[in-house]
Order: structure tokens, then sequence, then C-alpha cells
């Protein structure tokens, strides 16, 4: 079956440490990937795409990569802040064939001073 | 910077009761989403809209769903008979093409009791 998994419910880390995200997919051969936020009782957040030529994508302290081989991303926030704190969704776009995103559960993260 | 809008904020209604979830998506694009959140779960794709029409519509998109773009801006979810399991978050989501980000509504809570 396909699925989307991201490997941890919750992540707390020490301010100024790199948290590192990690996004799995199972048959599925996305032509790209995508990363959100979410705060309580709001909508997704748009953070960063990457396609599937592509390894690495990078916006000020956010890295991106995508390994199409391990059928993997992994998502990394640098410097990280207590306002990073935040549930960070990965979504995927299933093929050609469809324009709607597929997002996993979500990984809660939890930056503390 | 545009953004999607999402009326109510917070809508409680009666099982069996219908209800209208309004949405005016950014003014430039073209595709049309809704995705709903029940709590603590994942953010699940219901229907996509484009053209007009319906392009895709997941499983839980049953015949007691409909949307419709009523007018150049607007884009409605109808629930014609709302049951306990419809209470969750309800967010609308609109695209510029299939290559760009999703932007979403801060969502409507929908509570059926």
């Amino acid at each position: 079956s396909q699925k989307i998994e991201q490997n941890s419910e919750a992540l707390n880390i020490q301010e100024g440490k790199t948290a590192t995200l990690t996004c799995n997919y199972t048959n599925y051969s996305p032509a790209y990937l995508q990363w959100y936020r979410q705060d309580p009782g709001r909508g997704p957040v748009f953070l960063l795409l990457i396609r599937e030529n592509e390894k690495e994508k990078r916006k000020e302290r956010l890295k991106v990569t995508f390994d199409t081989t391990l059928k993997q991303s992994l998502f990394h926030i640098t410097a990280s802040q207590p306002a990073d704190s935040a549930t960070y969704l990965c979504a995927l776009h299933p093929g050609s064939f469809t324009d709607k995103l597929i997002f996993g559960t979500g990984t809660r993260l939890q930056v503390f001073p | 910077e545009p953004e999607v809008t999402q009326t109510p904020s917070h809508q409680v209604t009666q099982m069996g009761q219908e209800v209208i979830l309004r949405c005016v998506p950014i003014s430039n694009h073209l595709y049309f989403y809704w995705y709903r959140q029940i709590l603590g779960q994942k953010v699940e794709f219901l229907v996509s809209f484009y053209n007009n029409e319906i392009s895709e519509k997941s499983e839980i998109f049953d015949d007691q769903f409909s949307v419709e773009r009523p007018d150049g801006s607007n884009f409605t979810l109808k629930i014609r008979s709302t049951k306990l399991e419809d209470s969750a978050m309800y967010f609308c989501a609109s695209m510029r093409d299939p290559n760009s980000p999703l932007h979403f509504g801060n969502g409507t809570r929908l509570t059926v009791t």
C-alpha cells in the first residue's frame, strides 16, 4: 500500500542545535516533495519544494534533501530557535495523473531554551 | 501578500443539518482544494476543483459532500446532512499551477453535536 511516514511524532531539541526530520514514502514515484509548517489551529504554511532531479534545496536556516533511491526526504533546521516550535508536514505529489498533494502525519518539533 | 480566507472560523451544528463552508482563494489561482484534519490526525485530501469541475475526489467525499464555485471568487463546501464524524478542521487551499505550492486558509472548525 502507499504510505508517507514521518518517523517521529515529536522531537525535542535545545535551542541552537540542528533539528533533522525524516519523511519516508513507499509505492509512490513523486515528481516533487514539499515541506509545510503547521501551528496549532492554523493552516499549513509552505516552506520548501524539492523536485525529483534535485538533491538538495536551501532557504535561510532550512535545508531539504530528496533521495529517490532511498525514497526519503530529510528536513533540517539549523541554529534552531523556540519560534521554530511547530508541526512540520511533508507532502508529495503522487504523479502526473493527479494534482493533489498527499500529506504525512507530521512531526511536532519543540525547541526549548 | 495575498491569502486564502475562510469563513466562518468555527461552526457548530446539529447532526443531520446542512452546513456550507466558504472560502475565497487567491485571485489568480486556478486549482482549488478542500482538505480536512480530524483533531490530532493528518491533513486528508477531500476534493480538487479545476476549470469549474471536480478533478478528483477521495473516498471520504461521498454523496453528502458537494463543492461549488458560484462566482469568480468564492469556493464552497457543502455537507448536506452532517454526522458526528464530520467534526474536524476543514481547510481550503488554492494553487496557481500544478508545480507550485498550495496556499491554505486557516480553516473552519466544524463541530457536529
